[in-house]
């Protein structure tokens, strides 16, 4: 079946870079991607979401970006905290309400 | 308003046992899910419900039945544990609003099969 996959599974950061962490779709017939952060112990909580009409989004401190051409999503971060350290998961949605996730990629925030 | 909540949070089984892990919404979301959560992997979905008298299977549903007669619970149910259903299980809801779907996951409970 289609998969989504994120590039690296880990991503050390210093405090206050910004942090870049990408995602790779296979499925050319999704529309709509969403990000999770997942802290340790808790739920995936909803970040941002794209539709597949538009190549960006923005919101506090997060910008999440699509390229439909090569199939590649990316989630940007502003100025890292030590708040921001969590496991990052990009969805897609492959019809109705069903997700597909990533394996997710684990950020770490140096101080 | 508390959201999606999970219950039990921690729960040992026996090979062979059979439980139920409890979910529950009150923010009158018509669909819900159930996805299971594995070492280095992410969420796979293992049943969920369009609303309620509804139920579909997802990507790994055997072992697994549900069932949804109101829209606020939707219960998971382990018909014969077996040490590969150990995992993290993780309820949620969701809505629809403009084409956009935001998912409201529960806290999870972590389930250990011997």
């Amino acid at each position: 079946g289609e998969s989504v996959g994120l590039h690296l599974p880990t991503l050390s950061v210093q405090e206050g870079d910004n942090s870049i962490i990408n995602c790779a779709y296979s499925n050319s017939a999704s529309d709509y991607f969403i990000w999770y952060k997942q802290e340790s112990g808790k739920g995936p909580q909803f970040i941002i979401d794209i539709r597949s009409n538009m190549d960006k989004r923005q919101g506090q401190r997060v910008t999440v970006l699509l390229n439909k051409t090569v199939k590649h999503l990316s989630l940007q971060i502003a100025a890292t905290q030590p708040g921001d350290s969590a496991v990052y998961f990009c969805a897609e949605n492959d019809y109705d309400y069903k997700l597909s996730f990533g394996a997710g990629t684990t950020v770490t925030v140096r101080a | 308003n508390a959201g999606v909540t999970q219950t039990p949070k921690f729960q040992v089984l026996k090979t062979g046992q059979s439980m139920t892990l409890q979910c529950a919404q009150d923010m009158n979301h018509e669909y819900m899910s159930w996805y299971r959560q594995d070492p280095g992997m992410g969420l796979r979905l293992i049943h969920y419900s369009v609303g309620a008298g509804i139920t579909d299977q997802g990507e790994v549903p055997n072992g697994y039945n549900v069932s949804r007669s109101t829209t606020e619970d939707f219960p998971l149910r382990l018909l014969s544990a077996a040490p590969s259903q150990t995992s993290v299980y993780f309820c949620a809801s969701s809505y629809s609003y403009r084409g956009r779907y935001e998912q409201y996951f529960g806290p999870g409970t972590r389930l250990t099969v011997t």
